[in-house]
């Protein structure tokens, strides 16, 4: 049973690029949600997709955008890259059941460490 | 709003030891989730116990149990025999019914002495 898998594992980027977090959900899992985690912090929400849509976002801007695929996985794109973007971004899955999927515990990947120059 | 607050930065146990994580919380919605993960050196954030509000019962998953206060909105981690496999950061965190973004405590690192 494949669980949350994210590429690539590390990045380095220059301020201004743009870069492209991958990250495929664990078996039965339909909800996809990224997380930003800052060195010494707690992960901060960024966004939820489901079926193929964002259902919900936290206080991040419209730089950070995402996709998700009919078959579930999920993209993290950010723009115009600065200093502060560096962090661990994490990718976890879960199932939407009824209106919410807040009693599905999230799954997590490894995360991807990004490092902005 | 909601907020999850961990008091502890730091704490260490000896090994076969009890310690206690403590953690806050705040919403204002009356069905929630809470939660523990462990995140290892490995990145990777793992379960380690989940509670739902509407249970009095404190849940426990082995060596790990909770102690839930719903009143005082407390939700304190209890690991028994403490072991080195045990050494990581843990997070506290609750996800609402009406939000779905699970929010995370900034984290205790947690050290086993042998």
């Amino acid at each position: 049973d494949a669980g949350v898998t994210q590429s690539p594992t590390h990045l380095i980027k220059t301020r201004g690029q743009q870069v492209t977090l991958r990250c495929s959900p664990k078996s039965g899992h339909d909800t996809v949600s990224w997380y930003q985690q800052a060195l010494g912090q707690g992960p901060q929400f960024i966004f939820q997709y489901y079926e193929e849509e964002e259902r919900q976002r936290g206080n991040f801007p419209d730089r950070f955008s995402g996709h998700q695929f009919p078959n579930y996985s999920s993209e993290l794109n950010v723009n115009a890259l600065l200093l502060g973007d560096s962090a661990l971004y994490l990718c976890a899955s879960s199932h939407w059941t009824a209106r919410s999927s807040y009693n599905s515990p999230l799954h997590f990947g490894n995360g991807t460490r990004l490092t902005v120059t | 709003a909601q907020t999850v607050t961990q008091s502890q930065p730091e704490m260490s146990v000896q090994e076969a030891e009890t310690v206690t994580l403590s953690c806050t919380y705040d919403t204002s919605e009356s069905d929630y989730y809470l939660f523990w993960y462990k995140q290892p050196p490995s990145r990777q954030m793992i379960l380690v116990i989940r509670q739902e509000a509407y249970k009095q019962q404190n849940a426990t998953e082995n060596r790990f149990s909770v102690n839930f206060q719903k009143a005082a909105k407390s939700f304190s981690l209890k690991i028994s025999d403490s072991q080195l496999g045990d050494a990581a950061m843990y997070f506290c965190a609750s996800v609402t019914y009406n939000n779905n973004d699970m929010r995370f405590g900034a984290g205790t690192r947690l050290t086993v002495k042998p």
